[in-house]
């Protein structure tokens, strides 16, 4: 069964810092990786999509690479804003028949201080 | 154009009721998923539609839990005799076939 874990639980950072976050799957048969975004009370977000035949995906601010064969992901915020304050989740799609299913970490709960 | 939405947002339960939450895709999705996150984890896949037809029903925690989606667009998730450990986050996700799932904000219930 896949798990999926994100390092760390919580993050604080002052304004302006750059920050990496970290997504490790226990399979590496997976079709593709995606990182999303929490707000409270709201549903999630998608931030960046990475197929499995790619390694990186970029979008503003924000980049997020993949290596398969570690069972890694990491997504890169550079000159945090107080408006990056949420939960960042990790998930991963099933391989196969099960390509459609998605599984995801706990999640990193960010605060980015003014 | 319109998202995925969800109702009721909020609803609280008394130990035992039945509950009913409802889901609207994104018009023309073929997809249609749930997903239960409890507080403080991630989401957990319950079930999965391909238009009216559930073809996976693993992550259902207990034949408690029914899944309806009768002509391949709305969708309702039921629960009966409702649990203290059903208190959850319940999150409907729809996508064109194979493609990115699109979020709901969510139904949140509480079981009291």
């Amino acid at each position: 069964k896949q798990e999926v874990t994100q390092i760390p639980a919580a993050l604080s950072v002052p304004e302006g810092e750059n920050l990496v976050l970290n997504c490790s799957f226990t399979d590496s048969a997976i079709y593709n990786l995606q990182w999303f975004r929490q707000d409270p009370g709201k549903g999630l977000t998608s931030l960046l999509l990475i197929q499995s035949s790619q390694r990186e995906q970029t979008s503003g601010r924000l980049n997020a690479s993949l290596d398969k064969s570690s069972g890694r992901s990491t997504l890169y915020i550079a000159a945090s804003q107080p408006g990056d304050s949420a939960t960042y989740l990790c998930a991963v799609w099933g391989s196969g028949a099960g390509s459609y299913q998605l599984t995801f970490g706990k999640g990193t709960k960010l605060s980015v201080i003014p | 154009g319109a998202g995925v939405s969800q109702s009721p947002r909020y609803k609280v339960a008394k130990r035992g009721q039945d509950v009913a939450l409802r889901c609207d895709p994104i018009s023309g999705h073929v997809s249609l998923f749930w997903y239960q996150q409890a507080l403080g984890q991630g989401p957990e896949f319950l079930t999965y539609f391909q238009n009216e037809a559930q073809l996976d029903k693993s992550g259902l925690p207990s034949d408690r839990f029914f899944a309806e989606r009768p002509e391949g667009s709305v969708s309702t998730l039921k629960i009966q005799r409702t649990q203290q450990e059903d208190s959850a986050v319940y999150l409907c996700a729809s996508s064109p076939a194979g493609y990115e799932q699109y979020f709901g904000p969510g139904t949140r219930l509480t079981v009291t």
